[in-house]
């Protein structure tokens, strides 16, 4: 599995974009980034996914660099609802049903 | 639609008992993903299950610990002679084909081991 290195935490204001950043030097060409979160108490939730291209959702946008060796997630404005623990996820290819959560990135939205 | 459900949401045992955990995944969903989150720690695969057949375990420990998805009814996780390190949050997944972009997660189950 390709390693992923997120902060630990971040604050953001709200109504702010707040930007995720996540280090994974050694995907392999044919790995997908997944992002997660996980709300106190709560299973995790889905948000996006991506391979080399730039995506964007309902929820959030996906930015990947050229050489795909980081990403950053973009939640454009965020709210206090979306205070939770995000999880950037690079799992094998072969069988990318197999999600490993690291520590990830406690954001919290303030008023 | 319902979501994925578990229950029960809080269970305690103690020492030496057996835990089952029970996962109804969503309507339409034939594949089940089993995670478990320690303490502190994010979640980790344990086993991906569909209809009546466990397709990868790679993740669950090798003693005391079973799955299955039968033809009808829920998928049970089943934890035999709990100890007290089984304590943990136990999460069941399920998504109309194995991947990791679809994959729907229940509210776990709290295993607690007095």
């Amino acid at each position: 599995d390709a390693k992923t290195t997120q902060p630990p935490s971040m604050d953001c204001a709200e109504g702010r974009a707040a930007n995720l950043p996540c280090n994974h030097s050694t995907i392999s060409g044919n790995e997908y980034v997944y992002w997660y979160r996980q709300i106190h108490s709560q299973g995790p939730q889905y948000i996006i996914h991506g391979l080399k291209n730039n995506e964007t959702n309902e929820m959030a946008s996906l930015i990947i660099t050229e050489d795909r060796k980081s990403s950053t997630l973009i939640l454009p404005h965020a709210t206090l609802r979306d205070t939770a623990v995000y999880y950037c996820i690079v799992p094998p290819s072969f069988n990318d049903y197999k999600l490993s959560f690291g520590a990830g990135t406690t954001v919290t939205v303030r008023a | 639609n319902a979501g994925v459900m578990q229950n029960p949401r809080h269970l305690v045992r103690r020492r030496g008992q057996e835990a089952r955990l029970r996962c109804s995944p969503m309507k339409g969903h034939s594949h089940v993903y089993w995670y478990r989150q320690l303490p502190e720690e994010g979640l980790k695969f344990m086993v991906y299950l569909q209809k009546e057949n466990i397709i990868d375990e790679s993740g669950m420990p090798k003693e005391r610990f079973s799955a299955e998805f039968p033809k009808e009814g829920p998928s049970i996780l089943r934890i035999q002679q709990v100890v007290r390190g089984d304590s943990a949050a136990y999460f069941c997944a399920s998504s109309p084909e194995p991947s990791g972009e679809t994959q729907y997660f229940g509210p776990g189950t709290r295993l607690l081991v007095l």
